[in-house]
Parts: C-alpha cells; structure tokens; sequence
C-alpha cells in the first residue's frame, strides 16, 4: 500500500525568505502531483512531474521529482503572504494517495 | 463552465437520514473518482469510475455507501444512515485516461454535516 509522508505538515514562514516541503512516498511512482487547498476549498493542481529528474517552476515556487528516493520537494522562493494556504503532494497510480499536507502561513 | 461541478455544496441531515450528492464531470472525461475529505487530513480515495464501470471501492466504502454512474457521465453518491463519522467534505474528480498526464481535476466539493 502507498503511503506518503509529507514534512513539515506546520510551517511558518517569514516573507522574502526561501523554504522547502518535503514529499517521500513507499512505492514506486512515474509521476507526482502538487495540490494547492485554500481553506474551505477545493484543490487545485500546481505542477505534474512527469519523469526523474523533471523540474516544474511557476512564479515562486519551484518542484522537482527524483523517483530513485521516492522524494519529492515543493521550494519556495521569497515566500509572500499569498502563498498562504496547504499544500499536498500526491504519487500517482490510478488513484491519488495524498499526504497529510502542509500547512504554510506567511507571516510579515 | 468546463469545470467539475458538485451539488449540492454544503449539506446539513440528522443521523440515521440518507442523503445523496451528485458530480458533473468535464465534458469528455472517462474517469470519474470520488474522495472523503476530514479536517486537517489529506483526500482519502473511496472510488471510481471508467466510463458507467465503477473499477475500485476503497475498504473505507462500507456497506452504507453505494456510488453510481449511470450513462458514464454524472455520478451519484448515497450515504444510507448516516452517522456523525460521515460529516467531511466529499470532492469528486474527473479525468481523461487518454490525455498524457491523467491529471485529476477536482470539483468544489459537498460539505457534509450530520448532526
């Protein structure tokens, strides 16, 4: 069964400055999607990484996949208040198994 | 409106009622899936569709839940005595298994509340 394990699940971020969510899952995966969720809505798709080693950049954030580690990584650069919101990775196979999320508030 | 849509958006039963939730999906998309959504916790998957062939019910689908998808196009979700473990947000999601990314696009979602 695929589990995914996403870290931190809480950050908190200081803006104009530069962090990193981590997305490590069980089983082996071609691909991998990034999910944005504003509170109380629905998800939204950020970036399909298709292949190892494929890179997606839009805007401030940046994600990258490597199917070797099973790892995945969400950077965001110079973090801005309308970053605000949780972020879910989710492996691919017929279905989506996702993480718990993370949770990113951007303070001043 | 090209997107997923869901009705209704937010729902409020007592226990023991039955309710029904019902998603449109894209226009073309072949696959159509539904997810359970509790607070602080990521879509957990209960089932999907290809086509009118419903291909997989999750383990957390118990015997209360039925989905269907007649026609292959809207799908219906019934809960049948509901219980206060049901309340979340159910999202449903539609994609095309032809086009190279298979990416899932997800609706707006029903709130449910069961008091």
């Amino acid at each position: 069964e695929l589990k995914v394990e996403q870290n931190p699940l809480f950050l908190s971020m200081q803006e104009e400055k530069n962090y990193t969510i981590y997305c490590n899952y069980s089983t082996t995966s071609d691909r991998l999607y990034w999910y944005r969720q504003d509170p109380g809505k629905s998800l939204e798709s950020l970036f399909v990484l298709l292949s190892n080693g494929a890179v997606k950049q839009e805007g401030r954030l940046m994600a990258s996949l490597d199917t070797k580690a099973r790892l995945s990584t969400l950077h965001i650069t110079a973090a801005v208040h309308d970053l605000s919101a949780t972020y879910f990775c989710a492996p691919r196979g017929h279905k989506l198994t996702f993480g718990k999320g993370t949770l990113l508030t951007v303070n001043p | 409106d090209t997107g997923v849509s869901q009705n209704p958006r937010h729902k409020i039963t007592k226990r023991g009622q039955n309710v029904t939730f019902r998603c449109d999906p894209i226009s073309e998309h072949n696959r159509l899936y539904w997810y359970r959504q509790t607070l602080g916790q990521g879509p957990e998957f209960l089932t999907y569709f290809q086509n009118e062939a419903q291909l997989e019910k999750s383990r957390l689908l118990s015997d209360r839940f039925s989905a269907e998808r007649p026609k292959g196009s809207f799908s219906t979700l019934e809960i049948q005595r509901t219980e206060q473990g049901d309340s979340a947000m159910y999202l449903c999601a539609s994609s095309l298994i032809s086009q190279g990314f298979g990416e899932q696009y997800f609706g707006p979602g029903t709130r449910l509340t069961v008091t």
